[in-house]
């Protein structure tokens, strides 16, 4: 079965910039989280979503936004980017979306912001 | 809400000895525990998980962690480290409540020979 699957895996834009990551989860898995890793923040939760609805979110502003299609393929996206984005974005996925289940995490998108 | 602290940022062990992580937990409910590995340029890969069963729990590669209530915590060992054990190592909880995950800042494990 393969893994969770994400794209790009490096990413290069400027301030000011929007930029949409994407995620596949594994096949019949229905939840997808995201999550940012910095050095100085570490991993923070962003979102999770579940057949196509967020249920859940972590303490970003609003230029942080996701959605999830009926294939269960989730994207991201971060409007006006600023230099503090640059990050890891790691995607995970589960078969139920209870977040004390086990997730199964993409290699993530390296985002460089300049 | 829920957090997890992980004690020390860098452990460095021989070749060959015992690996101890540590990391306690702060839950007003019963947690649901877990560790991480992430190699460099990839992913998270789940090591091992608590979920209320065994409060000893073995994972893959060799690893286990105890679940103590009374000292709130959840250390990951493993009796004799390998080289490919370098790596670094989230501890993480979730609950029932909160249906969200948070981690602990990471501990890099060096290895060596």
């Amino acid at each position: 079965k393969a893994g969770v699957t994400q794209t790009p895996r490096y990413l290069i834009k400027t301030r000011g910039q929007q930029v949409t990551l994407s995620c596949s989860p594994i096949s019949g898995h229905r939840s997808v989280s995201w999550y940012q890793q910095t050095p100085g923040q570490g991993l923070q939760f962003l979102f999770e979503y579940f057949s196509e609805t967020q249920r859940n979110k972590g303490n970003f502003p609003g230029r942080f936004s996701g959605r999830q299609f009926s294939n269960s393929r989730s994207e991201m996206n971060v409007s006006t980017l600023e230099l503090g984005d640059s990050a890891l974005y790691l995607c995970a996925s589960s078969v139920t979306g209870n977040l004390y289940n086990e997730q199964f995490f993409g290699p993530g998108t390296r985002l460089t912001v300049l | 809400a829920q957090s997890v602290t992980q004690l020390g940022s860098h452990v460095s062990v021989s070749e060959g000895a015992l690996v101890l992580l540590r990391c306690n937990y702060s839950s007003s409910v019963p947690p649901y525990l877990f560790w991480y590995v992430q190699y460099p340029n990839q992913g998270l890969q789940l090591l091992l998980k608590y979920t209320s069963a065994a409060t000893l729990v073995k994972g893959i590669n060799g690893f286990e962690a105890e679940f103590k209530k009374s000292e709130t915590s959840f250390h990951l060992t493993k009796p004799s480290a390998h080289m490919s054990d370098a790596a670094e190592y989230f501890c993480a909880v979730s609950d029932r409540e909160d249906n969200d995950m948070r981690f602990g800042a990471g501990t890099r494990l060096t290895v060596k020979p």
